[in-house]
């Protein structure tokens, strides 16, 4: 079955420090793993979007890593600040469809002053 | 300012009614989708559309109904046939179906009285 599944389930950190996210996934065949930040309330807004040929990739202060071979994505937070206080969420994908993505349940961050 | 929209932000229902939300996006794009949310779960796709008048079932499309009449526009019909639809409802759109990054309205919370 195709899953995603993404640790810890919640996360409390202090402003400044750095901390790392995990999303493992059972997903077969692979097309793209991507992580997105949602905020309370809100919609998700995507960070990055990885291929199978992909290792890494930053967006500002957000890092992703792949490795394929393990099937395990993370996504890196250096120097936190409050805004990054947010539910962050793995989705994997495995054709290159959008109406075929597994979504993981999320990680939720709380970072405090 | 371009991007997706979403009304009502809260909406009630008592249970037997039909309610509709609506979900605007001004960014050209062809795909539009609704997911559904709940606490503690992935996303879940309801319906998506690939083109104007077109549209075709998601994973969980029992009891919900859609129409494209427009491209910019993608309403979502909850039915009284929707056991259970109290959930956050997000609506998104893509410039196609594959291999592209899905921008997210700021979805509606509805709650069933």
């Amino acid at each position: 079955k195709n899953q995603v599944e993404q640790s810890p389930q919640s996360l409390i950190i202090l402003e400044g420090k750095n901390c790392t996210l995990q999303c493992n996934y059972t997903v077969s065949p692979f097309s793209n793993l991507r992580w997105y930040k949602q905020d309370t309330g809100r919609g998700p807004v995507s960070l990055t979007i990885m291929t199978f040929s992909e290792n890494t990739k930053s967006n500002g202060r957000y890092t992703a890593t792949l490795d394929a071979d393990t099937k395990q994505s993370s996504l890196h937070i250096t120097a936190s600040q409050l805004s990054d206080s947010a539910s962050y969420i793995c989705v994997v994908s495995a054709t290159d469809s959008n109406y075929q993505l597994i979504w993981g349940a999320g990680t939720k961050l709380i970072i405090k002053p | 300012d371009g991007g997706i929209t979403q009304s009502p932000k809260y909406l009630f229902r008592k249970e037997g009614q039909n309610v509709t939300l609506s979900c605007e996006q001004n960014l050209n794009h062809d795909a539009m989708y609704w997911y559904r949310q709940d606490p503690g779960q992935g996303l879940r796709l309801i319906y998506y559309s690939q083109i104007v008048n077109d549209f075709q079932k998601g994973d969980i499309a029992e009891g919900y109904s859609v129409s494209r009449e427009k491209k910019e526009s993608f309403p979502l019909t909850v039915t009284s046939a929707q056991k259970n639809p109290t959930a956050f409802y997000l609506c998104a759109s893509s410039i196609f179906t594959s291999g592209t990054v899905q921008f997210f309205g700021p979805g509606t919370r509805l709650t069933v009285l």
